[in-house]
C-alpha cells in the first residue's frame, strides 16, 4: 500500500472549515484514500473514503486532485468535538486488507 | 456506537497472570482485527481473521493468542505479558465489499495496564 504524508499538527477556529492535506504521490491505480480520525484515547472513526471522484457525507468532504497524488479533507464547520487525530490511508480494494496508520494530524479546534 | 463492543474497558495485570480480551461485531461482518496501540505511536496490526480463519499474524509474540470462535467474536488471550505491552488494544470489524474494500469499524479499545 501506498505511503502517506500529513503535517503533523494544525489548528482551526471554531465554526470555520477545516481542510487536512495528504500527499500519497505513490498511489497506484486500484488503491483508495480512507480517512478516520482518533479522539483521545478512543477508537479510530471511520470518516469517508474515495477512488478519484470527490466524495461528499454527513461529516465531512473528500477532493482528490485530478493525478490523485493528493485529498484534502473537509469538515466544513469545524467544532470542538473534531479535536482528534486524523489519518489518511491508502490501501487497495477489495478483501480484508490491513490499514496501515501513519502518525496522522492532531487537528486543534478552538473557540 | 459502531456496532462493535470490547470488554473490559480496562484492565491491569501482573506479569504471571492470564486475561483475556473479548471483542464482539453486531454489524454481520466477516472480518475481524486486532490493532495494538503503545503510547505515542501509531496503530500496529496485530491478528486478522476472515469467516473465522487467522489469515495475518503480524509477527505478534506467542504470549498473546487469538481465538475466533465465529464471525461476530474474538478474543485475545494474555499470559505471562511484560510491562512494554501496556497499551490500548483495539478491535475492528469488516465486510467484504466488491466496491471500495472494506471498511473497518472499531470499537472503543481495552486500555491494558502491565505491572
Amino acid at each position: 500500500d501506498a505511503k502517506t504524508t500529513q503535517p503533523p499538527s494544525m489548528d482551526c477556529a471554531e465554526g470555520r472549515a477545516a481542510n487536512l492535506p495528504c500527499n500519497h504521490s505513490t498511489i497506484s491505480g486500484n488503491e483508495y484514500v480512507y480517512w478516520y480520525r482518533q479522539i483521545h484515547s478512543q477508537g479510530p472513526q471511520y470518516i469517508i473514503h474515495g477512488l478519484k471522484n470527490n466524495e461528499t457525507n454527513e461529516m465531512a468532504s473528500l477532493i482528490i486532485t485530478e493525478d490523485r497524488k493528493s485529498s484534502t479533507l473537509i469538515l466544513p464547520h469545524a467544532t470542538l468535538r473534531d479535536t482528534a487525530v486524523y489519518y489518511c490511508i491508502v490501501r487497495s480494494s477489495g478483501g480484508y486488507n490491513k490499514l496501515i496508520f501513519g502518525a496522522g494530524t492532531r487537528l486543534a479546534v478552538h473557540p | 456506537e459502531t456496532g462493535v463492543t470490547q470488554t473490559p474497558r480496562h484492565l491491569v495485570m501482573g506479569m504471571t497472570n492470564k486475561k483475556s480480551l473479548k471483542c464482539e461485531q453486531h454489524l454481520g461482518h466477516n472480518a475481524m482485527y486486532w490493532y495494538k496501540q503503545s503510547a505515542k505511536k501509531p496503530l500496529e496490526l496485530m491478528f486478522v481473521y476472515n469467516f473465522k480463519e487467522q489469515t495475518e499474524n503480524n509477527s505478534v509474540p506467542s504470549r498473546f493468542s487469538p481465538e475466533c470462535p465465529n464471525s461476530s467474536h474474538l478474543f485475545l488471550h494474555l499470559h505471562t505479558l511484560q510491562p512494554e505491552d501496556s497499551a490500548l488494544y483495539l478491535c475492528a470489524s469488516s465486510q467484504d465489499k466488491e466496491r471500495g474494500g472494506d471498511t473497518q469499524y472499531f470499537g472503543p479499545g481495552t486500555r491494558l495496564t502491565v505491572l
